[in-house]
């Protein structure tokens, strides 16, 4: 089977900074993603792990262990803006275009 | 600027009666296109790939003649629900995959379908 697991809901201040993990299962495993989507609107992507490490993309970081089959996405000096939900998705073909997302995490902001 | 579209935005229709929703790439040519399926506060699932020249895959579960995919030329495809239920309420949205790696993928604006 297929699963993705990262946290619900969570809530930061401006200017705080918030660590979103994901774990995954998959029966392939070609990269890890991120999407921010604000509500009704389409999922923008922030970041691509294809290799382990540390990605780093403005005030968006993210990281990815092969071994533990795990990543997180690390979001700095939070703005309202900021306010969304964040999936962490797999590619599960070698092109890297099928994804297979994460149940999502509802970010909340507040000033 | 959007750089996939979709259409229509929203659409109501009768149970029983087909809906078919568009999804165009604007400013680049998309071989392979992705249709997922969004309920309320959920996660997107992935129901097929539609493939330009070929015919579309789909994922476990998701009813192929229930769910046509057309992949009509390099940056158009189709998605027609048949036979409409209300269970088949959702949000579609579909995705294209801009460079040739395909890790970024864009997505469309969603299609709100609802049926009465």
């Amino acid at each position: 089977g297929q699963s993705l697991e990262q946290p619900s809901e969570v809530t930061a201040v401006e200017g705080a900074i918030v660590q979103i993990n994901c774990t995954y299962q998959t029966s392939g495993f070609y990269g890890l993603s991120w999407y921010q989507q604000h509500d009704g609107g389409a999922p923008t992507f922030l970041s691509y792990n294809g290799l382990d490490g540390l990605e780093e993309t403005g005030r968006f970081s993210s990281f990815l262990s092969r071994s533990d089959s795990y990543g997180y996405l690390l979001l700095q000096e939070l703005q309202m803006k900021d306010s969304a939900s964040y999936f962490c998705a797999v590619s599960s073909n070698q092109a890297g275009t099928a994804l297979i997302f994460g149940k999502g995490t509802t970010l909340s902001v507040s000033s | 600027g959007a750089v996939v579209s979709q259409h229509p935005s929203r659409v109501i229709c009768k149970s029983g009666t087909s809906v078919k929703i568009e999804c165009r790439s604007l400013d680049f040519q998309a071989t392979t296109m992705f249709w997922y399926r969004q309920f309320p506060k959920q996660s997107l699932m992935l129901m097929a790939t539609s493939n330009e020249g070929s015919k579309a895959t789909y994922e476990q579960g998701v009813e192929k003649d229930k769910f046509l995919i057309n992949h009509a030329s390099l940056t158009l495809s189709t998605l027609t629900v048949t036979s409409a239920h209300p269970e088949d309420s959702s949000f579609y949205i579909c995705s294209a995959p801009r460079s040739e790696s395909g890790r970024e993928q864009y997505f469309g604006p969603g299609t709100r379908l609802t049926v009465t």
